[in-house]
């Protein structure tokens, strides 16, 4: 059964540092890998899909690695901001290839 | 549509009632997906609909829940006798063709149950 962790569970920065967000998972058999936003009483804001056969991409400030041999991701956050305070997700696919499994994220706060 | 939408966006209930959550995908997605996000915990799968069938609805926690979709577009989460372990927030997402594809999440309903 595929499971997902993140680490930390939560993390208080001061506006302009480098940020690194973990994210592990049991089976590396994965169909892909896609880091999420949720910000508080509102829905999800897809950020990074990495395909399995992919080993990172980026958007903006933001850049996602893949290494499905050692079952890790890490979501990379430059330059952090206050508006990039929000809980952070990363979800993989199950064994079954019919739905993402979810870790329970990573809650970013990032002080002026 | 632009995005998911999903309503009602917040439903408060008695315990004992039926509610019933509505999801309207994004136009042209075949596949659909319904999570549930209680309190202090994860994003908890429930169903997954590929066009009108559910291949998998293996995270739905009990015969209080059930699922459907009609023309391959709106699907209806429906929980009867409802108990207060119900509260939570559903949220539903779709994508174009179902995995590896991109998901796209709606807003969510959160239900209170009294």
């Amino acid at each position: 059964k595929q499971e997902v962790t993140q680490i930390p569970a939560a993390l208080s920065v001061p506006e302009g540092e480098n940020l690194v967000l973990n994210c592990s998972f049991t089976d590396s058999a994965i169909y892909n890998l896609q880091w999420f936003r949720q910000d508080p009483g509102k829905g999800l804001t897809s950020l990074l899909l990495i395909q399995s056969s992919q080993r990172e991409q980026t958007s903006g400030r933001l850049n996602a690695s893949l290494d499905k041999s050692s079952g890790r991701s890490t979501l990379y956050i430059a330059a952090s901001q206050p508006g990039d305070s929000a809980t952070y997700l990363c979800a993989v696919a199950n064994q079954a290839g019919t739905a993402l499994i979810f870790g329970k994220g990573t809650t970013l706060s990032v002080s002026s | 549509g632009a995005g998911v939408s999903q309503s009602p966006s917040n439903k408060v209930t008695e315990k004992g009632k039926d509610v019933e959550l509505r999801c309207d995908p994004i136009s042209g997605h075949t596949a659909l997906y319904w999570y549930r996000q209680s309190l202090g915990q994860g994003l908890e799968f429930l169903i997954y609909f590929q066009g009108n069938s559910a291949p998998d609805k293996s995270g739905l926690p009990s015969d209080r829940f059930s699922a459907e979709r009609t023309g391959g577009s709106v699907s209806t989460l429906t929980i009867q006798r409802t108990q207060q372990e119900d509260s939570a927030v559903y949220l539903c997402a779709s994508s174009l063709g179902g995995l590896p594809g991109e998901l796209f999440f709606g807003e969510g309903s959160r239900l209170t149950v009294l």
